[in-house]
């Protein structure tokens, strides 16, 4: 398996526009996570799904932030508008039982 | 307030030499403790998980300890190589509404071995 796949590596973007990050999870998991890590507040969960329904949105900052799980191999996590201080690597993990397990993350800089 | 404590913040060893980081957690009630590996610009690898009734845990060179009486970790390194260097993040489940999501994360210990 591919592993969690993720796109694109890296966003930069101006402030107020719309950044759409994508997800394709490892095939047969049935949990999909997104998170956000900057060095100031580490690794954060905003959202987790479950057979692609939205368990837990609380850690989602604002709502600027919405995510989205169609069918089991893709998501989405939606910012608009964008700002600054949502300059984060973005990760999406997926999991079948406890171990989750990462994708490369995704590189997002708004100026 | 659930949180995670990690020590030291940065740590800087020889290749070959063993080191130890540390995990003080508040969180209730306890679920499991995990360790992962994070190498610069990568996602977080797992190394470890523990529950509740599991004391030590190893994963090749990697050895977790826990002790749920005191709510303390360490992951104890054998050997170190310069593959070794990277953060090392602990991350506690709380039990409350499913293991999955409530994850209270540390803010990680960066391990530097040189050669």
């Amino acid at each position: 398996d591919a592993g969690v796949i993720q796109s694109p590596r890296h966003e930069v973007t101006e402030m107020g526009q719309e950044v759409t990050l994508r997800c394709k999870p490892i095939s047969g998991h049935d949990y999909l996570f997104w998170y956000r890590q900057t060095m100031m507040r580490g690794l954060e969960l905003l959202i987790y799904f479950n057979n692609n329904v939205p368990i837990d949105d609380s850690g989602m900052p604002e709502d600027r932030f919405s995510a989205k799980m169609p069918n089991a191999s893709f998501s989405t996590l939606k910012i608009q508008p964008s700002e600054p201080r949502d300059s984060a690597v973005y990760f999406c993990a997926s999991s079948y039982g406890e171990t989750q397990y990462f994708g490369p993350g995704t590189r997002l800089l708004v100026l | 307030k659930n949180q995670v404590e990690q020590s030291p913040q940065s740590l800087i060893i020889l290749e070959g030499k063993n080191c130890t980081l540390q995990c003080n957690y508040t969180v209730s009630p306890f679920s499991n403790l995990r360790w992962y590996k994070q190498d610069t610009g990568r996602g977080p690898v797992s190394l470890t998980i523990m529950t509740f009734s599991e004391n030590t845990k190893s994963n090749g060179r990697y050895t977790a300890t826990l002790d749920a009486d005191t709510k303390q970790s360490s992951l104890h390194i054998t050997a170190s190589q310069l593959s070794d260097s990277a953060s090392y993040i602990c991350v506690v489940s709380a039990m409350y509404g499913g293991s999955q999501g409530n994850l209270i994360f540390g803010k990680g210990t960066k391990l530097s071995v040189k050669p």
